[in-house]
């Protein structure tokens, strides 16, 4: 069975720029959350949505933003990159919301 | 504000010794609290606890709940040198999950 893939697995930026990260779920799943985890902390939560609706908003600036599509792939965007935002961004899904979430292997941005 | 800490950060122990791992929280609205091993990239599930005084065992791995206290404990015994890495803590609460720092777990043989 797969698990949760999301894609690319590294991404160089440069400031300013803007990145779409990508998530497929695990076949069945609903809901999906995104973490951002920088060197030497916990994963931070960022959105969860479920059934297409954002369900959950961490405390992220409004360059953070995400949607769920009709077959609960999700898309993280975020717009005018900050050296800041250099980190490891994870999806997890899980049935029904938030319990025993899957998590991705996930996407290493780096901006420069 | 809501918080999860987690203790200690670091913890470097000998193949065969026996760990415990902390984790406290303040949030309102508790739902659950999930313990997650993180080796290299993405944390694979261990355990979620929603109500007290209830262990949960995964063969040398088993954790408790006091909601009471506000605190939860993962026990590892018999540790292996497989079971080197970052263990983390979350406490999920209305539409939101938060996650502590992790603490570090090395085996040496």
């Amino acid at each position: 069975d797969a698990g949760v893939t999301q894609s690319p697995t590294h991404l160089i930026k440069t400031r300013g720029q803007h990145v779409t990260l990508r998530c497929s779920p695990i076949s069945g799943h609903k809901s999906v959350s995104w973490y951002q985890q920088v060197l030497g902390q916990g994963p931070q939560f960022i959105f969860q949505y479920y059934e297409k609706e954002e369900r959950g908003r961490g405390n992220f600036p409004d360059r953070f933003s995400a949607r769920q599509f009709p077959n609960y792939s999700s898309e993280l965007n975020v717009n005018a990159l900050l050296l800041g935002d250099s980190a490891l961004y994870l999806c997890a899904s899980s049935i029904p919301v938030v319990n025993e979430q899957f998590f991705g292997p996930g996407t290493r941005l780096t901006v420069l | 504000e809501d918080k999860v800490v987690q203790s200690p950060l670091s913890l470097v122990v000998h193949e065969g010794d026996t760990v415990t791992l902390n984790c406290s929280y303040e949030v309102t609205n508790f739902r659950s609290l999930l313990w997650y091993k993180q080796e290299k990239k993405a944390p694979t599930f261990l355990f979620m606890l929603t109500s007290s005084g209830i262990e949960k065992k995964s063969g040398r791995l088993s954790s408790i709940l006091d909601k009471k206290e506000l605190f939860s404990i993962l026990n590892i015994t018999a540790t292996q040198t497989g079971d080197s890495a970052i263990y983390l803590c979350a406490v999920e609460y209305r539409d939101k999950i938060i996650f502590g720092k992790g603490t570090r777990l090395h085996i040496l043989p």
